[in-house]
């Protein structure tokens, strides 16, 4: 269940495998970084977020790191459950109070 | 506490129409941001207000619009619609700006025919 380096549209895991989804950001100046996972039919959710002097912090079942040397962000789920299936999209943000700029999204799809 | 609220969810409009979309804050939140998602696109950043002033614009055309009120809420316009705008338009609401902890609401649909 592991996507390492590249950004892929789509990633198929089994339930209770875990589950790593990449993005590259944009901007070495950008400052904050967030998760969304984006259900069918409804807004973005925020799942974690993570502050340009940090490479790691971790949520429930869930683990941001930063990689800013070569401008690489991913979320790892713990234990995926069929209930994370969703879209999940990375943003990023030159520093708090400016827009978010959105990366392509991943569909993360879970079976039992 | 209530979430991001916006009305409506979804609309139908017809070319060289115009459309006004609502956005109702958490309370408490000053900042409000709007977002166009298209599948070609995905999700582009139209402008933040906070405190009543556009703090922030993206890179659209004039004929996107906006505005917020001294209670937060906010409200986008769309005039003269093209084919193109349909999108689901996205608000999210922060405490203090758009990139710190914006939580997003539901959407609204709109589709231009």
């Amino acid at each position: 269940g592991e996507n390492v380096g590249l950004h892929l549209p789509t990633l198929s895991v089994q339930e209770g495998d875990n589950s790593i989804i990449n993005c590259a950001y944009s901007n070495s100046a950008s400052d904050y970084f967030i998760w969304y996972k984006q259900e069918s039919g409804k807004g973005p959710q925020f799942i974690i977020d993570i502050r340009s002097n940090m490479d790691k912090r971790q949520g429930q079942r869930v683990t941001v790191l930063l990689n800013k040397t070569v401008k690489h962000l991913s979320l790892q789920i713990a234990a995926t459950q069929p209930g994370d299936s969703a879209v999940y999209f990375c943003a990023e943000a030159l520093q708090a109070g400016t827009a978010l700029i959105f990366g392509k999204g991943t569909t993360l799809s879970v079976s039992s | 506490k209530a979430g991001v609220t916006q009305t409506p969810r979804y609309l139908i409009k017809t070319r060289g129409q115009q459309v006004t979309l609502s956005c109702s804050p958490i309370s408490g939140h000053r900042s409000v941001s709007w977002y166009q998602q298209t599948p070609g696109q995905g999700l582009q950043f139209l402008f933040e207000y906070f405190s009543e002033t556009q703090r922030n614009k993206g890179n659209f055309p004039g004929r996107f619009s906006g505005r917020q009120f001294s209670n937060s809420r906010s409200e986008m316009n769309v005039s003269t619609l093209e084919l193109g705008d349909s999108a689901l338009y996205l608000c999210a609401s922060s405490p203090s700006g758009g990139g710190t902890e914006a939580f997003f609401g539901q959407g609204t649909r709109l589709t231009v025919v």
